[in-house]
């Protein structure tokens, strides 16, 4: 599409149920990343997607995080037993891939999390 | 210390002015800079990217101080559809594990008033 696809655009949710929040990058874009906002706070960076190496997982903040990226493309974060401290924008973004400059992202509209 | 950091603001000034905002990185080896524009309520979107002779775009001046690890924005005859959060964001440099990822700083509001 011509632009990063995320959905659901709102998810509340009650806590300790499990969510999946999805992403559908730029056609073409190889890199793939998730981020989260809180309320009036910056980025935090969860996790990157390189074309079929091994995702770089450094940023996800506990075993109840997860995500996968199927055929390249869709990927899919995955937050278990969710937590009330887990309420957040999570925003996916996708970029040409690894090379000597960095282009910058695009980001999608996000999925505001709410968990009561 | 933050690898990237700035000031939060909020910077209020009146239509036509000029306003600048810096911002301080931690990792002098880090390779790419950026500034983004974030909207209440809305995604992060790439404004400009920032190079090392400084560039130009409009009303919008972007500086980088490899030196000094600094990299500033200066905006021109300020509008009220600049009135916005905005983030001063790094590509930490290769081997760090962190290439081709960025680091966004919290940001700086910018309220532009009649």
């Amino acid at each position: 599409g011509a632009g990063v696809s995320q959905s659901p655009s709102n998810k509340v949710t009650e806590k300790g149920k499990d969510v999946e929040l999805r992403c559908d990058p730029i056609s073409g874009h190889t890199a793939l990343y998730w981020y989260r906002q809180s309320l009036g706070q910056g980025l935090e960076f969860l996790i990157y997607f390189q074309g079929n190496s091994a995702p770089d997982k450094s940023g996800l903040p506990s075993d109840r995080f997860s995500a996968e990226r199927t055929g390249g493309s869709v990927s899919t974060l995955t937050i278990q037993r969710t937590q009330q401290e887990d309420s957040a924008v999570y925003l996916c973004a996708s970029s040409f891939g690894r090379g000597q400059r960095n282009y910058g992202y695009t980001f999608g509209s996000g999925t505001r999390l709410t968990v009561v | 210390r933050k690898e990237v950091e700035q000031d939060p603001g909020p910077f209020n000034v009146p239509e036509g002015a000029t306003v600048a905002f810096n911002c301080t990185y931690s990792n002098s080896a880090s390779q790419s800079f950026f500034w983004y524009r974030q909207d209440c309520r809305k995604e992060p979107k790439l404004l400009m990217s920032v190079y090392s002779s400084g560039n130009e775009d409009g009303r919008f001046t972007a500086q980088l101080n490899r030196a000094s690890q600094y990299i500033s924005l200066l905006i021109r005859d300020s509008k009220l559809s600049d009135s916005a959060t905005y983030l001063c964001v790094v590509n930490p440099p290769r081997g760090t594990g962190g290439y081709n990822k960025l680091i966004f700083g919290a940001g700086t509001r910018l309220a532009v008033h009649p």
